[in-house]
């Protein structure tokens, strides 16, 4: 079975601080990983792709471990408009081939 | 700025009604998909469909039907709507299958 597992949160951190949170997968035939931010009653939108040998985009920077089987996200010098929920993506090819995790809810606080 | 269109965004209806979410993008897209989302939970894919005339069903059961007759189109239909459909409905395309663009999504209640 195709499972991506999040910790749901809700992380509460200070406006300013780092923050990096985990999503784990189980199959380990996945090639491609995403993370998604979707806003409270909004539609998902991609924030950045995960490839192996890590990514950076500003103050977001995405890792992939394929040994111990889990991608992270780090958010530097978090700002406000950082609260979302991060959904976590695995794709592995194919029109279905795409199983989004439950999300992880960020709540920063001023 | 949105490239993919659903329509009503809201709607409230009543019991045994039949009721068509309509989705266009402007892409040219061949994949899309339909899923639905109850509010802090998460996203259950119910159909998808690789191009025109083919569709599937997804991995959460779902009463709804689609149909794609034109690349652009993927409406969804539930004959007779039931308060247990009460959901957002969240329609996405993609060129490659991995990278999605959603809809800003239909958000129905059935009173």
């Amino acid at each position: 079975r195709k499972e991506v597992e999040q910790d749901p949160g809700p992380f509460n951190v200070p406006e300013g601080a780092t923050v990096a949170f985990n999503c784990t997968y189980s199959n380990s035939a996945s090639q491609s990983f995403f993370w998604y931010r979707q806003d409270c009653r909004k539609e998902p939108k991609l924030l950045m792709s995960v490839y192996s040998s890590g990514n950076e985009d500003g103050r977001f920077t995405a890792q992939l471990n394929r040994a111990s089987q889990y991608i992270s996200l780090l958010i530097r010098d978090s700002k406000l408009s950082d609260s979302a929920t991060y959904l976590c993506v695995q794709a592995w090819g194919g029109a279905d081939g795409l199983t989004f995790g439950k999300g992880t809810h960020l709540i920063i606080q001023p | 700025e949105a490239d993919i269109y659903q329509t009503p965004r809201y709607l409230v209806i009543g019991t045994g009604k039949k009721i068509t979410l309509e989705c266009s993008q402007t892409m040219g897209h061949d994949k899309m998909y339909w899923y639905q989302q109850d509010p802090g939970m998460e996203l259950h894919l119910i159909h998808y469909s690789y191009g025109v005339n083919s569709t599937e069903k997804g991995d959460l059961s779902s009463e709804s039907t689609v149909s794609r007759i034109r690349t652009e189109h993927f409406p969804l239909t539930l004959e007779s709507a039931r308060p247990s459909h009460t959901s957002q409905y969240l329609c996405a395309s993609s060129y490659s299958g991995q990278v999605l663009t959603f809809g800003a999504g239909s958000r129905l209640t059935v009173l």
